[in-house]
């Protein structure tokens, strides 16, 4: 069946480090990535997609680049800031592109925190 | 942005207690959807809609779950019987064709 696994947390890091959090994934067809962020007491809130091979979704500062070759879709930030601190969730869904489902599977997050 | 809705923002209940968490997706959606994350877990399909029934659903939506869209705005999910491994954040999700889910800001259930 489809799944997602990430990297474990918790990650600690200084302000302005890089940030890298490992997603890998796998699925029995042409699946829809996604990166989803939980700010701490806040719902899920999509940070960045990319629905084919080769594409890179990017937001705020974040980028992932969807690998087929590697079943992977790794985020990454140049800098972090202390505002980034959240839990970060890699997903998959297997559109149908008639349009009728779109399930999410997600991993387990990645809980950041940012120091000063 | 249209946002999905969620109440109430937090539900405690007694074990055994029925409860019904309400959503109100964006209105021109087509499909509904409710997840459900355990404490210091991952966020688990439980189920989808469209056209007025279920589409698919999870091992977890047993017979003590049953969602309905009564009056064409709100979207609910109701647990008949509470026990305490039911203890989570729910989320609804909506979406149009072809596009991305919106989530809603979750419903904290606590049964004690």
């Amino acid at each position: 069946g489809n799944s997602v696994t990430q990297m474990e947390g918790p990650v600690t890091l200084s302000e302005e480090a890089f940030l890298t959090i490992n997603c890998t994934y796998t699925a029995t067809g042409y699946p829809s990535l996604f990166w989803y962020v939980q700010y701490p007491g806040e719902g899920l809130q999509l940070l960045l997609k990319a629905t084919k091979a080769d594409d890179k979704g990017s937001n705020k500062g974040f980028e992932a680049t969807y690998r087929k070759e590697t079943t992977s879709f790794h985020l990454e930030k140049g800098s972090v800031q202390v505002s980034d601190s959240a839990v970060y969730f890699c997903a998959l869904s297997e559109e149908n592109y008639g349009g009728s489902q779109g399930n999410l599977i997600f991993g387990k997050g990645t809980k950041l925190s940012v120091k000063p | 942005e249209p946002e999905v809705t969620q109440t109430p923002s937090h539900q405690v209940t007694q074990m055994g207690q029925e409860v019904i968490l309400r959503c109100v997706p964006i209105s021109n959606h087509l499909y509904f959807y409710w997840y459900r994350q355990i404490l210091g877990q991952k966020v688990e399909f439980l189920v989808s809609f469209y056209n007025n029934e279920i589409s698919e659903k999870s091992e977890i939506f047993d017979d003590q779950f049953s969602v309905e869209r009564p009056d064409g705005s709100n979207f609910t999910l109701k647990i008949r019987s509470t026990k305490l491994e039911d203890s989570a954040m729910y989320f609804c999700a909506s979406k149009q064709t072809g596009a991305r889910a919106l989530f809603g800001p979750g419903t904290r259930l606590t049964v004690l």
